[in-house]
């Protein structure tokens, strides 16, 4: 258990759909992040917070659309996605930028039919 | 720009033997280096990190990493394999040039330990 959760653990949707998935920090970290995890691919970083505001945007399609209340949460919402976007969808904490370690949750797998 | 290769997409070793599993790194200033590991079903989970100090850095469950930096490379090593540890290792480098939130990993490298 490393303090990061994330529901739902597994997600179907159809193309048309609307959903988010959300992710909950209880270390008291400043920054989180969204990551993909594609089959035989490297991580890709989707987006960060730190103290709730948006430091990183890689250049991710709009139908992914983040959301971060308070430091604790994370949420992504998803719509009008493609069969493409089916992955491991990983969302991480770290105490700030810079040298700290992050903090991994299980992981939500998404599969868009 | 910051980067992080692994050689290797496998790499199979026996119960008790030692394994190394390779990385190198290509950074335009000091390299902060960190090995993760992903069991089936896991997120990602801290290993080890190298910030500074000593080349040999030793982290969780017997795992150590050699940092080198004459041949830009920071593989990791434990002397004797289990099972358990069987396993997706991903290297990772910070990218301070971006202000330090990006974390660029490697493809990985699934290790497979056989009784």
């Amino acid at each position: 258990e490393t303090g990061v959760t994330q529901t739902p653990r597994h997600l179907v949707m159809g193309m048309t759909n609307k959903k988010s998935l959300k992710c909950e920090q209880h270390l008291g970290h400043n920054a989180m992040y969204w990551y993909k995890q594609s089959a035989k691919k490297p991580l890709e970083l989707m987006f960060v917070y730190s103290l709730e505001e948006r430091v990183e945007n890689n250049s991710v399609p709009s139908r992914f659309s983040p959301e971060c209340p308070n430091s604790s949460h994370l949420f992504l919402h998803l719509h009008t996605l493609q069969p493409e976007d089916s992955a491991l969808y990983l969302c991480a904490s770290s105490q700030d930028r810079g040298l700290d370690t992050q903090y991994f949750g299980p992981g939500t797998r998404l599969t868009v039919l | 720009a910051q980067s992080v290769a692994q050689p290797e997409d496998q790499v199979n070793v026996a119960e008790g033997n030692p394994l190394t599993v390779k990385c190198t790194y290509s950074v335009s200033g000091n390299p902060y280096l960190f090995w993760y590991v992903q069991y089936p079903n896991r997120g990602l989970q801290f290993l080890l990190k190298y910030i500074t100090g000593d080349n040999l850095v030793k982290g969780s469950y017997g795992f150590e990493a050699e940092f080198n930096k004459s041949q830009t490379s920071f593989h990791l090593k434990k002397p004797s394999a289990l099972v358990s540890d069987s396993a997706l290792y991903f290297c990772a480098v910070r990218d301070m040039d971006t202000g330090g939130f990006k974390t660029i990993f490697g493809a990985g490298t699934r290790l497979f330990v056989k009784a």
